[in-house]
């Protein structure tokens, strides 16, 4: 069964820049995994950021950025604030189902 | 604008069944399919399938494929998901989403199925 990696934490200071990435245990992730990426806090639903890779929601903000990087697909965040500490979760589209990463946990300190 | 409303908690025995309603506005919803993922106390989330807003593909997760059923009632908007032989482990918060054939949007707030003896 397909596994999808992310990074288990990160920490960013705040205005500094991270990059999250998600990878495939099949192989380099391109276009066609077609990426989404997804911001988490506590108690809530998860949020849509970014999909198709690199495309933005009109509600997006737009310190958040998606590419595909090394094999992997890339979310980065330029210019931290304190309401982006989150999990963030990628979802790749391969085999013909949805799989999510394990998730991120973004710390701003 | 766009909205998911979900059904309340439920609290159920192991062996039993469950149903969860999302109640969808703002769209046309047969142009869009709905996706169901789940998240257990303090884990990640999980897709656990995607089935056509008019109610004729469907696309189950592996995990999912035999005791997990969705469908869809264009008359009423409503995507519904059912669960059946309800472990302990099938504790989690249940979601809709709105999937756009690249990408999921918008979510319904989330609803709690708890299985306890």
């Amino acid at each position: 069964q397909t596994v999808v990696t992310q990074e288990p934490s990160l920490t960013v200071s705040p205005g500094g820049t991270v990059t999250l990435t998600c990878a495939s245990s099949t192989g380099a992730v391109t276009s066609g995994y077609y990426p989404n990426w997804f911001q988490q806090k506590p108690g809530q639903a998860p949020r849509a950021l970014i999909y198709t890779t690199g495309r933005k929601h009109s509600w997006t903000p737009a310190r958040f950025s998606g590419s595909l990087l090394g094999g992997k697909a890339a979310l980065a965040l330029s210019g931290a604030q304190p309401e982006d500490e989150a999990e963030y979760y990628c979802l790749l589209y391969q085999g013909g189902a949805w799989v999510f990463g394990g998730g991120t946990k973004l710390t701003v300190l | 604008q766009v909205q998911l409303v979900q059904s309340g908690g439920e609290v159920k025995k192991p062996g039993a069944s469950v149903k969860v309603s999302c109640k969808a506005s703002g769209y046309t919803f047969s142009s869009y399919g709905i996706s169901w993922v789940r998240q257990a106390p303090g884990q990640g989330l999980e897709w656990m399938g995607w089935i056509s807003g008019d109610n004729v593909n469907t696309n189950y997760a592996q995990n999912f494929q035999g005791r997990f059923t969705m469908t869809t009632d264009t008359s009423t908007t409503t995507a519904y998901m059912e669960l059946r032989s309800l472990r302990s482990d099938d504790t989690a918060v249940y979601y809709c989403a709105r999937d756009e054939a690249f990408g999921v949007d918008y979510w319904g707030q989330g609803t709690l199925v708890t299985v306890s003896s």
